[in-house]
């Protein structure tokens, strides 16, 4: 079945250091691709998407690539804020089958001043 | 704020008991959806339902049921509760059944004891 795999956490970092965190997935045809991030007692809010292969999505200095070669989809921001601490989900949707999301374990970003 | 409301924000509850926890999706979305989020399972779909129809169903339990009303606000059936029930329940909602964005709620978290 459909799976995604992120790197485990917690990553800590200095203000203002470049962030990358790492997803990998399993799915069967093309699936879109997302990042959801969930900040302290809230819901998860979808944070950018690539439908795919080769898409960027992009939003708030995050972004991230479609990679169908290596089935990833790893998130960056090149500069990060004590704002930014929160827990970073990445996900998949298979297209044409139902609007389900299948989750990676999430990862917890603690960025320090 | 989403515009997904969930109830109650905390449950706390002892083992073999029933609980129900409500849904109200954003105005105008016909799908909802029921995720869990565990320690153990990390985020897992648990069931979808569209314009009152059951859509999807995913990891969900047989002693767990979830219904759609006519106002489309949704309920999630919990009973005969375990110790490894203890989790937090996201609610979600979409404009159709397929290829939407999904908005979370804050969730429901269920302590059983």
């Amino acid at each position: 079945g459909d799976s995604v795999t992120q790197m485990e956490g917690p990553v800590t970092l200095s203000e203002e250091a470049f962030l990358t965190i790492n997803c990998t997935y399993t799915a069967t045809g093309y699936p879109s691709l997302f990042w959801y991030v969930q900040y302290p007692g809230e819901g998860l809010q979808l944070l950018l998407k690539a439908t795919k292969a080769d898409d960027k999505g992009s939003n708030k200095g995050f972004e991230a690539t479609y990679r169908k070669e290596t089935t990833s989809f790893h998130l960056e921001k090149g500069s990060v804020q004590v704002s930014d601490s929160a827990v970073y989900f990445c996900a998949l949707r298979r297209n044409n089958a139902g609007n389900m999301l299948t989750f990676g374990g999430g990862t917890r970003l603690m960025v320090k001043p | 704020d989403s515009g997904v409301t969930q109830t109650p924000k905390h449950l706390i509850t002892a083992t073999g008991q029933r609980v129900t926890l409500r849904c109200s999706p954003r105005s105008g979305d016909l799908s909802v959806y029921w995720y869990q989020q565990s320690l153990d399972q990390g985020l897992q779909f648990l069931i979808q339902y569209y314009n009152g129809e059951e859509r999807a169903k995913g990891n969900i339990l047989e002693r767990f049921s979830a219904q759609q009303f006519p106002d489309l606000h949704s309920e999630l059936n919990l009973s005969s509760l375990e110790l490894g029930d203890s989790a937090l329940y996201f609610c979600a909602s979409s404009v159709g059944g397929a290829d939407n964005e999904q908005f979370f709620g804050p969730g429901t978290r269920l302590t059983v004891l």
